[in-house]
């Protein structure tokens, strides 16, 4: 089965501009993660999706960045206008409820934002 | 509300030296303990998980055990190598009748470095 698939692996842009980083969770997978991680920060849940919904938002840094999942397949993180502190690494992470793995996250690549 | 502490980083061993990398942990309940590792340019991996007191999780030379008693999953190798060089994350999620729920718990995440 494939992985977690996180698109684009990087992007440079310019601070004002929209950014969107998309992610394909793995098949059967309830829960969706957006991650954060920088060097000053670490690792931040930024908010997170179970069957579509999100659940837990309260790590959205402020109104300039959104999160939508449209279906089980899909789910996007759009900053909006992009500055030089929303440079990092961005992940996106899914996992089951049950089963065998019940509890283990799988991580995609991760997407590297610069904004300059 | 439920917390992860890991020992402060970065750490710096030479090949085939023992590694201990401390963790602790505030929950509620009984959680599921889970170390990931990152390495260079790459997502979060499990390394290894426990989901119940006394368990030991292993993989790849690495061992954790579940103390309920002193709250703690300390992540042992009695023989580190080159390749071990990464960033490693101690982690807890909600269990109840051995299914999770909810998001994980990371630590701050701990960097090691191992020398020839």
């Amino acid at each position: 089965d494939a992985g977690v698939i996180q698109s684009p692996r990087h992007e440079v842009t310019e601070m004002g501009q929209e950014v969107t980083l998309r992610c394909k969770p793995i098949s059967g997978h309830d829960y969706l993660f957006w991650y954060r991680q920088t060097m000053m920060r670490g690792l931040e849940l930024l908010i997170y999706f179970n069957n579509n919904v999100p659940i837990d938002d309260s790590g959205m840094p402020e109104d300039r960045f959104s999160a939508k999942m449209p279906n089980a397949s899909f789910s996007t993180l759009k900053i909006q206008p992009s500055e030089p502190r929303d440079s990092a690494v961005y992940f996106c992470a899914s996992r089951r409820t049950g089963g065998p793995n019940t509890g283990e996250l799988f991580f995609g690549e991760g997407s590297r934002l610069t904004v300059l | 509300g439920d917390s992860v502490t890991q020992m402060e980083g970065p750490v710096t061993l030479s090949e085939e030296a023992f590694l201990t990398i401390n963790c602790t942990y505030t929950a509620t309940g009984y959680p599921s303990l889970f170390w990931y590792v990152q390495y260079p340019g790459e997502g979060l991996q499990l390394l290894l998980k426990a989901t119940k007191a006394d368990d030991k999780g292993s993989n790849k030379g690495f061992e954790a055990t579940y103390r309920k008693e002193t709250t703690s999953f300390h992540l042992e190798k009695g023989s580190v190598q080159v390749s071990d060089s990464a960033v490693y994350f101690c982690a807890l999620t909600w269990n109840a009748g051995g299914t999770s729920y909810g998001k994980l718990t990371f630590g701050q995440g701990t960097i090691l470095t191992v020398h020839p």
